[in-house]
């Protein structure tokens, strides 16, 4: 079974900050990894997909990398906002199931 | 839609009813998800469509949860003689095909049984 981990589970930070959110798992069999962003109340919402085959993917702010050997993706967050706080949820995918890590919860403190 | 659309947003119930959330994923989407999200606990799978088809309802809890979609496009997710224990945020999700793609989730269906 898919195990994934996420550290830390709370992250505060002053404004402008970059910050890094780790996230770990157990089976390198994977397809894809997505990184999504949790608003208190809201649903999920995509930033980043990387394929098995992929190193890394960048949308304007965001970076994430993907170490499938090691079982290991980091995102980054360049010049944190107070609108990036949110809970940042890593989900791994096996095909057509996703295994979701218990999330970071990011604060930026203005 | 623009987006994943579910109802109700948010439901209270008595324990012991029968519950219906519905998902209308977004047009073309072939394949549909349901997570749910209880407190304290990650986002669990429950099933699976592709099309109209369910090839797995492995992470269904329990019979009393059933699932349905039709025309390959709403889905219905059932909850009969609802627990306390089911209280959660019942997610959505839709995508082109599987996991290959990005996976759109909706708002979710917020239920508490009481």
């Amino acid at each position: 079974k898919q195990e994934v981990t996420q550290i830390p589970a709370a992250l505060s930070v002053p404004e402008g900050e970059n910050l890094v959110l780790n996230c770990s798992f157990t089976d390198s069999a994977i397809y894809n990894l997505q990184w999504f962003r949790q608003d208190p109340g809201k649903g999920l919402t995509s930033l980043l997909l990387i394929q098995s085959s992929q190193r890394e993917q960048t949308s304007g702010r965001l970076n994430a990398s993907l170490d499938k050997s090691s079982g290991r993706s980091t995102l980054y967050i360049a010049a944190s906002q107070p609108g990036d706080s949110a809970t940042y949820l890593c989900a791994v995918g096996n095909d057509y199931k996703l295994s979701f890590g218990a999330g970071t919860t990011v604060t930026v403190r203005a | 839609g623009a987006g994943v659309s579910q109802s109700p947003s948010n439901k209270v119930t008595e324990k012991g009813k029968d519950v219906e959330l519905r998902c209308d994923p977004i047009s073309g989407h072939t394949a549909l998800y349901w997570y749910r999200q209880s407190l304290g606990q990650g986002l669990e799978f429950l099933i699976y469509f592709q099309g109209n088809s369910a090839p797995d309802k492995s992470g269904l809890p329990s019979d009393r949860f059933s699932a349905e979609r039709t025309g390959g496009s709403v889905s219905t997710l059932t909850i009969q003689r609802t627990q306390q224990e089911d209280s959660a945020v019942y997610l959505c999700a839709s995508s082109l095909a599987t996991v290959g793609n990005t996976i759109y989730f909706g708002e979710g269906s917020w239920l508490t049984v009481v």
